[in-house]
């Protein structure tokens, strides 16, 4: 089925580790992002990618890196993993042309826990 | 970017319209107004888009004034499984935020 794959679903981190969560996307969508979502809050806007090779910073930038070497994914790395990125994280991918964003999709998300 | 403000909550009964208002004041000339449905473990869904005047697709109605300073998302005889947090975003292109939502209970 078309649409946008996270794996994976569940991660359980020690303080200090390194992950890669991963996002993938069969939809030829140029604009990807990544959001992280705390209990009882909103979706905030880590990075996000209007193609291969372009990458900037969102809202929540600091302690992740991205890179996007194809169209199709878009791995969001944890550098050091810290009780403050315990969250749940969502990939997202979209169709923007003329200036008109045609609606992301998002993934089913990534349940994260650092202890 | 758009801020947008809307009510953190509201309870509705299966069957009723529901109207969720949201303002966007900053709302810039290019910017789209987006509404997006998430439920819990899941990701947001679209709903509908639309610039200005009133946009009508199978799961709902938004309607846009001229001023374009506001929006009303109208959800049609809602039913218990339309209980989920309602989103309005602001922007163009991929400049999108996320506020916290409208969660809306749908009782029976």
């Amino acid at each position: 089925n078309a649409g946008v794959t996270q794996t994976p679903k569940f991660q359980v981190l020690k303080t200090g580790q390194s992950m890669t969560l991963q996002c993938a996307q069969d939809m030829n969508h140029e604009y990807m992002s990544w959001y992280r979502q705390d209990p009882g809050m909103g979706l905030r806007l880590i990075h996000y990618s209007v193609g291969a090779g372009i990458t900037d910073q969102g809202e929540v930038p600091n302690g992740y890196n991205v890179s996007r070497s194809t169209t199709e994914d878009f791995p969001l790395r944890l550098l050091s993993a810290a009780p403050s990125q315990t969250s749940v994280y969502f990939c997202a991918s979209s169709y923007v042309a003329g200036g008109e964003n045609y609606g992301y999709t998002f993934g089913s998300g990534t349940r994260l826990t650092v202890v | 970017l758009a801020k947008t403000t809307q009510p953190i909550s509201m309870d509705s009964y299966e069957g009723q319209e529901v109207n969720i208002t949201c303002s966007h004041n900053n709302i810039a000339t290019n910017d789209y107004i987006t509404w997006y449905q998430q439920f819990p473990s899941q990701g947001p869904r679209f709903i509908i888009q639309g610039y200005k005047t009133k946009v009508t697709n199978e799961v709902a109605s938004l309607f846009i004034p001229a001023d374009r300073k506001s929006s009303t998302l109208s959800l049609p005889r809602v039913s218990l499984s339309d209980t989920a947090v309602y989103y309005c975003l602001g922007g163009q292109g991929f400049s999108f935020i996320f506020g916290k939502g409208t969660r809306l209970l749908v009782k029976p």
